[in-house]
Parts: structure tokens; sequence; C-alpha cells
């Protein structure tokens, strides 16, 4: 079946630390990725996308690339802020604007 | 202006009552889901409707009923609550070509 594996959590960085958050999936097709963010008491937003093997998603300073040959859509950023401190999702669709299929998410605790 | 919005934000009610949760988006998206987000904050999909009509129901018990009023809205009604309801549910909607722009969330509790 389609599922998304991301890595045990939580993560503590001090600021500025570089952060990478492993995600690798199992689907039927070529699915879209996503990483959604949860702010403590929110809904999830959005922070970036990739809909094609190769295609790096980035946004506010995070990155991720489509990699199908490992089947992974790891997210990195390069400094991490106490403001980057939340819960990470990473995500799969199968069809665009399709229900999404999410990891269990990675908690992120950025220190000062 | 809130793209995506549920109503209540918090909601604790006793065992064996019935509950709605309301959603509304004016993105103008055909499609609207519910999600359920546990105690660990996994979440999973529950329902999706495509233009008032049903098009996922993931076994969820017949206890949750969602109704589509209009593309405009989805609202979740819950009869004779259990503690294991007790979560944070997400209403969402999304267009073929877009990403799924989530509302805040409706912790309910039940007790």
């Amino acid at each position: 079946g389609n599922s998304v594996t991301q890595m045990e959590g939580p993560v503590t960085l001090s600021e500025e630390a570089f952060l990478t958050i492993n995600c690798t999936y199992t689907a039927t097709g070529y699915p879209s990725l996503f990483w959604y963010v949860q702010y403590p008491g929110e809904g999830l937003q959005l922070l970036l996308k990739a809909t094609k093997a190769d295609d790096k998603g980035s946004n506010k300073g995070f990155e991720a690339t489509y990699r199908k040959e490992t089947t992974s859509f790891h997210l990195e950023k390069g400094s991490v802020q106490v403001s980057d401190s939340a819960v990470y999702f990473c995500a799969l669709s199968l069809k665009q604007g399709g229900k999404l299929i999410f990891g269990q998410g990675t908690e992120l605790s950025v220190k000062p | 202006d809130t793209a995506v919005s549920q109503t209540p934000k918090y909601l604790v009610t006793q065992m064996g009552n019935d509950k709605s949760i309301k959603c509304e988006q004016n993105l103008g998206h055909d499609t609207m889901y519910w999600y359920k987000q546990d105690s660990k904050k996994f979440l999973k999909i529950m329902f999706s409707y495509n233009n008032k009509e049903l098009i996922i129901n993931e076994t969820v018990p017949n206890r949750f009923s969602p109704k589509s009023p209009d593309k405009a809205h989805l609202n979740l009604h819950i009869n004779s609550l259990e503690l294991g309801d007790s979560a944070v549910y997400f209403c969402a909607s999304s267009q073929a070509d877009t990403e799924a722009f989530f509302g805040q969330g409706t912790r309910l509790t039940v007790v």
C-alpha cells in the first residue's frame, strides 16, 4: 500500500544548527510530495511541495528534493531559528488535489 | 479573510452526546476533507467530498456522518460520542491543481 515514514522525534537543536528530517515513501504510481508544518495550537500549513522526480521544493529557507531512486523527500534547512519549532509532516498524494497520506510527524524544538 | 474555517475551535462534551463540527471554505475548491489527528499527532483521512458527493469514506464508524449542503461547506456530525473520539479534527479543501488548505482544527474532548 501507500505510506510515508518519517524519522522519529522529538528533535532538539540549537539555534543556527543544520536541520535534516528524513522522509521516505512507498507508493503505487507517481505521487506528489509535500511537507506541512504545524505550529503549536494551529492547523497545518503547506511548507513546500514537489510534483515530480528531481523537483526541489523550497520555502522560508527549507528545501526538499524528490528522489525517485531512493523514494525519499528529506527536509533540510541550513540554519534553524527558535521560530521554526513546530511539528513537521511529510505527506504524499497520488493525484493533484487528492487525499493526503501523512507520515507520523516529527517534532522540532529549537533552543536559543 | 480565513480560507478554511471550522467551528467550534474547542468542544468538550460527555459520552453519549451528539455533536457537530462545521467547516466552510471560501477558496472556490471542489473537494473538501475531514482528517483526524490523534493524541500522538498522527493524521488520517476520514472523508472526502467532491462537489457535494462523498468520494472517500475510510472505514469510519457509522456514528460519524458528514454532510455537504453545498461545495463550500462540509459538516461533521458525531452520534453517541465515545472517549476514543477525543482528538483534533481538521477540515481541508483542495482543487485539482492545488495543494490542500487546512482549517485551524477542532479539539474534541469527550469526558
